[in-house]
């Protein structure tokens, strides 16, 4: 299995602030990497697909960048309903896999 | 725009078999791979398996041996069957369809539509 770790496991930010939560994969994936939000009690729900292509309805301010084996998804500007906890997962290969998630309080 | 929801027992005892089943709504079930996925109280997620509307599956090799996907597609649904359960598969249940893009780079995959998730416990 490719096992996925992201960086930090949590974090406190402000409003407006920038912000980067990175993720690295056991072996290259290529652009194979997604990006989800969860909030609590809530299915989460997809960000970026291919290591940087924003989903349909998603804020301009997330951005994903990438490919082999490290990647980064970015905030530009934080937001209160950013408050959330983000995961990457990759699909390069099955079992598809998930990081261990990134908790982001505002 | 294609909606899912999970259902099934909630409470489930140690050694026997939890049952879901998925019911999409708004869309086609043909054309698309069907997923289920779990994530344990205040953990991380692990995708269980998927179906494609031909009936082909796919199983994460940590369950396999258990797991077991079916198809209806004359009620739009999919289940999910995993036997011998215990208390390490207490979590909250989600169903997804999976999209697909395909590029001269490559195909894609990501999930696009998720159910609200069910939470099923494990115990006597």
């Amino acid at each position: 299995d490719i096992q996925m770790t992201q960086s930090p496991s949590s974090l406190s930010a402000s409003l407006g602030d920038r912000l980067t939560i990175t993720c690295r994969a056991s072996q290259s994936i290529s652009s194979y990497l997604n990006w989800y939000q969860q909030r609590p009690g809530k299915a989460p729900k997809v960000l970026i697909y291919g290591a940087s292509n924003l989903e349909g309805g998603v804020p301009s301010r997330f951005s994903g960048s990438g490919s082999g084996t490290d990647f980064t998804l970015t905030i530009s500007s934080l937001q209160p309903e950013d408050s959330a906890t983000y995961y990457c997962q990759q699909s390069y290969s099955t079992p598809w896999t998930f990081g261990q998630g990134t908790k982001v309080e505002i | 725009q294609v909606q899912l929801q999970e259902s099934g027992p909630g409470l489930v005892k140690p050694s026997e078999t939890l049952s879901l089943i998925c019911t999409v709504s708004g869309g086609s079930i043909t054309n698309h791979y069907w997923s289920w996925i779990r994530q344990p109280p205040g953990k991380g997620l692990e995708w269980i398996g998927h179906i494609y509307y031909t009936g082909d599956t796919n199983y994460n090799p940590s369950l396999k041996s258990r797991v077991t996907i079916s198809l209806d597609t004359s009620w739009d649904q999919f289940s999910l069957h995993l036997t011998s359960v215990t208390a390490a598969d207490t979590a909250v249940y989600y169903c997804a369809r999976r999209s697909t893009y395909y590029s001269n780079s490559g195909d894609y995959f990501w999930f696009e539509a998720w159910g609200q998730g069910t939470l099923v416990s494990v115990s006597s």
